[in-house]
């Protein structure tokens, strides 16, 4: 059974542009949330997909925006990039509403 | 506006003494709460939860007690080993969420288990 792997690792991107994350589910799993994990905060949840469906949003512009895939892999995008997106992005899968599984995270800096 | 308040950025302790982590919230409505656990280059492991009815819930070396009328709650590890050193998250989850989504977080306590 293969955990919750998030890619890439780092990017590096400048401000304005736009950037796509990817998260693989744990087998199994049918919700996928995201978390955004700035320096010396803790992780922040972003929004949640459940069944290719967003199913609750943070505290986030819509400038974040996600999918979740039939295989229930899922996307982040974030348009138009700022300095303080820069941050360590977070995926989380469950089955439904039982414990969370993070993936190690995808490290995105704006330049 | 930081709902989930971890006052203390780092605790050093020695092995096999006991190690307390505190977190205070201010969102009386949060009914679920959660210890996290996170090693350098991991995401955050799931450690330990409490339902809001409960005031304490133990699970081998780790007891969380909660103090709903002081919105207060801290994670015991008793004997402490060095494998404890790690950031250490607390959260909570707000109503209908079945305890585990849409999590709010501290900012971590680093906790460092001396041999």
């Amino acid at each position: 059974e293969t955990g919750v792997t998030q890619s890439p690792t780092h990017l590096i991107k400048t401000r304005g542009q736009q950037v796509t994350l990817r998260c693989s589910s744990q087998s199994g799993h049918n919700t996928v949330s995201w978390y955004q994990q700035a320096l010396g905060q803790g992780p922040q949840f972003i929004f949640q997909y459940y069944r290719e469906e967003e199913n609750g949003r943070g505290n986030f512009p819509p400038r974040f925006s996600g999918l979740q895939f039939p295989n229930y892999s899922s996307e982040l995008n974030v348009n138009a990039l700022e300095l303080d997106d820069s941050a360590l992005y977070l995926c989380a899968s469950s089955l439904w509403l039982n414990e969370q599984y993070f993936g190690p995270g995808t490290r995105l800096t704006v330049t | 506006d930081q709902q989930v308040k971890q006052n203390s950025p780092s605790l050093s302790v020695q092995e096999g003494r006991i190690s307390i982590l505190n977190c205070d919230y201010t969102n009386s409505m949060f009914d679920y709460f959660l210890w996290y656990k996170k090693y350098p280059a991991e995401g955050p492991t799931f450690l330990i939860s409490i339902s809001s009815i409960k005031d304490k819930n133990e699970d081998g070396r780790f007891t969380v007690f909660l103090n709903k009328s002081a919105k207060h709650l801290s994670l015991h590890i008793v004997p402490s080993q060095p494998g404890d050193s790690a950031v250490y998250f607390c959260a909570a989850s707000p109503p209908n969420s079945g305890g585990y989504q849409k999590v709010t977080f501290g900012i971590g306590t680093k906790l460092q288990v001396i041999p």
